[in-house]
């Protein structure tokens, strides 16, 4: 157990439709990070957030959006969604604001647009 | 643009040495990471290597060339468990970039 939760585990909807995922860190790390995992594109880094602040960006589409809040925990939503936004979406948390920290990634929200 | 190749897949015995390549090309390279990824699960940290030369965890080294856009992952007295996905990632560019590669699927075999 990474110290790491996300919710939801699954999360099935339908093309259009817009989803939020939710993230906590470890208890005192200050980054949170998102990434996409799907079986055509493998492992993709979206987003990092540093004490609430944009930090990094990847290959994050403009209808996707994340914010991270006062307690640190943060949010992923995906709008306008389409079948190939189905993927695996792992968050990861470390204590400094550096890409290159140890990440601690949680166990994946595995979302199905049908 | 990026570019980073890894074999798709491995195959090794158990307690034997496997090596894992990863090749890049990009602009302005900071650094590279391997993860561990066992099937149905996370991603989790092996190494993230800067200066040129081998750093070694354990059973677990990483080596990497700088000028020649080239890393490896050596796993030395393979065991049943180390059977995963291996992802190597280059950190580019001033906004940190993170690019991973397709992995590289290992199999141990008794």
């Amino acid at each position: 157990d990474s110290g790491v939760t996300q919710t939801p585990k699954h999360l099935i909807t339908a093309t259009g439709q817009r989803v939020t995922l939710r993230c906590s860190p470890r208890s005192g790390d200050l980054s949170v990070y998102w990434y996409q995992q799907s079986l055509d594109q493998g492992l993709q880094f979206l987003i990092q957030y540093y004490n609430g602040e944009e930090r990094a960006k990847g290959n994050i589409l403009e209808r996707f959006s994340a914010q991270q809040f006062p307690d640190l925990h943060s949010e992923l939503n995906l709008s306008s969604l389409e079948l190939g936004d189905s993927a695996l979406y792992f968050c990861a948390s470390s204590g400094g604001e550096w890409v290159t920290d140890t990440q601690y990634f949680g166990p994946g929200t595995r979302l199905t647009v049908l | 643009g990026q570019n980073i190749d890894q074999p798709t897949e491995m195959t090794a015995t158990e307690g034997a040495i496997v090596q894992i390549n990863c090749t890049y090309q990009t602009s302005g390279f900071n650094g590279l990471f391997w993860y561990q990824q066992h099937a149905g699960e996370a991603p989790t940290f092996l190494s993230y290597n800067v200066l040129d030369g081998l750093e070694e965890k354990g059973r677990f080294s990483s080596f990497l060339s700088r000028s020649k856009g080239y890393s490896y992952l050596l796993l030395k007295e393979l065991q049943m468990k180390d059977s995963a996905s291996y992802l190597c990632a280059v950190n580019s560019g001033g906004y940190q970039k993170v690019t991973f590669g397709t992995g590289t699927k290992l199999q141990v075999i008794p």
